[in-house]
């Protein structure tokens, strides 16, 4: 596609309900990154594919959260028994070849946990 | 781990006047440097970006300079409009490994 795709925009999610976060990244993009965004923080790295393939999972913040790819395009993010402090934008980037220049983001999934 | 520090956290300056924003960074192994303008609601958008073999990149109003023996590299916006305020990050990544550790973010105010 044109740009990074994200879906759905916004969410709303009672706590403890299981969500999934999508991510189309840019047709020919081989790195496609994950970052979570509180509100009037900065971006924290959540995780980072290289194909299908996770070479860093470091930032994902506990075992509710889990994330798929496959064949090297589309990408998910479950979050698992939501809690109230998962609130927060997901940013989805990606990136073209093997050495990581140029991320393009997604507009973003506004996720609110009530 | 890497650990980016960002300075200032908001920049306030009149219309037509320059802006400087800087960042630290603490992992050699980081060699590409790049810099997102956010404006409220939106997705950050990539303006500037440097890799770590230049010293310093200039494109219209925005340069970025990049001091590797220290591990700093700073955004520089000149003859600054309203337009310009939004939120600005800087990144250090480590390219062929796809780790990247944003700063906290400047909020850049241009007063008209």
């Amino acid at each position: 596609g044109a740009g990074v795709s994200q879906s759905p925009s916004n969410k709303v999610t009672e706590k403890g309900k299981d969500v999934e976060l999508r991510c189309d990244p840019i047709s020919g993009h081989t790195a496609l990154y994950w970052y979570r965004q509180s509100l009037g923080q900065g971006l924290e790295f959540l995780i980072y594919f290289q194909g299908n393939s996770a070479p860093d999972k470091s930032g994902l913040p506990s075992d509710r959260f889990s994330a798929e790819r496959t064949g090297g395009s589309v990408s998910t993010l479950t979050i698992q028994r939501t809690q109230q402090e998962d609130s927060a934008v997901y940013l989805c980037a990606s990136s073209p070849g093997r050495f990581n220049y140029g991320y393009t983001f997604g507009s973003g999934t506004r996720l609110t946990v009530v | 781990g890497e650990n980016v520090e960002q300075h200032p956290s908001t920049l306030s300056v009149q219309e037509g006047d320059s802006a400087v924003i800087k960042c630290t960074y603490s992992d050699s192994a980081s060699n590409y440097f790049p810099w997102y303008k956010q404006e409220l609601g939106k997705r950050p958008q990539l303006i500037i970006d440097i890799r770590s073999n230049v010293g310093e990149k200039k494109d219209q109003r925005i340069a970025v300079t990049l001091n590797k023996t220290a591990k700093h590299f700073s955004l520089h916006i000149t003859e600054t409009q309203p337009e310009d305020s939004a939120v600005y990050f800087c990144a250090a990544i480590e390219a062929n490994a796809g780790k990247s550790t944003f700063g906290d973010g400047t909020t850049l105010t241009v007063k008209p």
